[in-house]
């Protein structure tokens, strides 16, 4: 069964840094891309980045390139997003998604982890 | 990036009624384009990838068409289980990008 568990969300201000981690189960880590994608309060989804089975091509929203970093422990099944210099319109759900390939839908979703910035 | 334009925002109906939801592309992505649907605190759910194709376990009365820059999703008799938000998505380019949804309302 496939599952993915997202986890780090807190409650933070502005401008400092956050990790989120999701943890891949039920398929083969290296055999799937994962995405980011978030859902600020009331709003619609947004995607926010993905990185390659290798690690070799990582793709960002303009609104987050040059913050955030994802990244993956292979070894232990897991996908990273490392979120620096956080603003309030970093404030949403964030979900991990997996998917066959860079061009392929997202199929597998985790129940996302909530983000929150503010002073 | 690809802006994706979906019509109408939100949408009343009845349970029988056949429904459709429209998204336009600001420029062609060919047949790379997803529908998902979701409900309140729950994650997204894809309905039917590459423009047309039903994924798995997914009801029949769902479909899509359309290629290019303008897609459509059809409902074509509403069940009570299908009133949620839908969105539909980008992924020609690696810069995925969303609609901004379609709420479906019981009239």
């Amino acid at each position: 069964q496939v599952q993915l568990v997202e986890s780090g969300g807190d409650v933070v201000q502005p401008g400092r840094s956050l990790r989120l981690s999701c943890v891949v189960s039920g398929f083969t880590f290296n055999n799937y891309v994962i995405h980011w994608v978030r859902q600020a309060p009331g709003k619609g989804l947004e995607w926010v980045a993905v990185m390659s089975y290798d690690g070799s091509n990582r793709y960002y929203a303009n609104s987050v390139k040059g913050r955030f970093t994802i990244s993956r422990d292979s070894s232990k099944n897991t996908l990273l997003l490392q979120m620096n210099s956080l603003g309030v319109e970093d404030t949403a759900v964030y979900y991990c998604a997996g998917a066959e390939t860079l061009r392929a839908p997202h199929r597998f979703w985790g129940q996302g982890t909530p983000v929150t910035v503010s002073s | 990036d690809i802006q994706m334009t979906q019509s109408p925002s939100t949408l009343s109906a009845s349970v029988g009624d056949r429904v459709a939801i429209t998204c336009r592309a600001s420029q062609t992505i060919s047949s790379w384009l997803a529908w998902y649907q979701q409900k309140p605190g729950k994650a997204p759910k894809v309905l039917i990838y590459k423009a047309s194709n039903l994924e798995s376990g997914v009801p029949s009365r769902f479909s899509g068409s359309g290629s290019g820059t303008e897609f459509t999703l059809t409902i074509s008799s509403l069940q009570p289980d299908d009133f949620a938000t839908y969105y539909c998505q980008q992924y020609n380019s690696y810069f995925y990008t969303f609609g901004q949804g379609t709420k479906l309302e019981i009239k």
